[in-house]
């Protein structure tokens, strides 16, 4: 599975967008990039998964570059309890290892 | 619906003791994995086990041993642990495949301290 890069640390206003970048130039055609986070040592949880095309839900949106090199995870409204580190990890279906990086520790402030 | 449910939640050992670490899932998912998560840092695959009957190593396998009991259980062994094992250990769970999503269900961690 491809290796991604991302900042190590973010701060953000509660209540504005946060925009998590992640560079994954590597990736190959049959992985999804996925976002995990995990908040306060707990176990991580999914955010969200995207192919090729910008996905949303109720937590939040996936932009994917046309070439798929990078991606950003957009927390819309962020708020105090989206202080988390936030993982950003590329794998193909049916793939079990499973590459978590160091991800990107996210500070919301009031 | 308990999802991933770990045991204990905290330990400490003296150096060379041995202990298992349960994990349990009742969302009848096939593949179970052990991660262990060492300060400041990503989760790092130490065992996984595809489906019942199967066990394969991660990343870090060295000093740990597994065994999945049956499809809700796979425990992660300690046989002699070491400091460099202190560490907190994440058991999960992946959903089968759906729309191309795997969804992996995390457990709450164990966190060990090897004196």
């Amino acid at each position: 599975d491809a290796k991604t890069t991302q900042p190590p640390s973010m701060d953000c206003a509660e209540g504005r967008a946060a925009n998590l970048p992640c560079n994954h130039s590597t990736i190959s055609g049959n992985e999804y990039v996925y976002w995990y986070r995990q908040i306060h040592s707990q176990g991580p949880q999914y955010i969200i998964h995207g192919l090729k095309n910008n996905e949303t839900n109720e937590m939040a949106s996936l932009i994917i570059t046309e070439d798929r090199k990078s991606s950003t995870l957009i927390l819309p409204h962020a708020t105090l309890r989206d202080t988390a580190v936030y993982y950003c990890i590329v794998k193909r279906t049916g793939g079990f290892k499973t590459i978590f990086g160091a991800g990107t520790r996210l500070f919301v402030k009031a | 619906n308990a999802g991933v449910t770990q045991t204990p939640k905290f330990q400490v050992l003296k150096t060379g003791q041995s202990m298992t670490l349960q994990c349990a899932q009742d969302m009848n998912h096939n593949s179970m994995y052990w991660y262990r998560q060492d300060p400041g840092m990503g989760l790092r695959l130490i065992y996984y086990s595809a489906s019942e009957g199967t066990t394969d190593k991660g990343e870090v396998p060295n000093g740990y041993n597994v065994s999945r009991l049956n499809k809700r259980e796979f425990s992660l062994r300690l046989e002699s642990a070491a400091p460099s094992q202190t560490s907190v250990y994440f058991c999960a769970s992946t959903s089968p495949i759906k729309g191309g999503r795997e969804t992996q269900y995390f457990g709450p961690g164990t966190r060990l301290l090897v004196l």
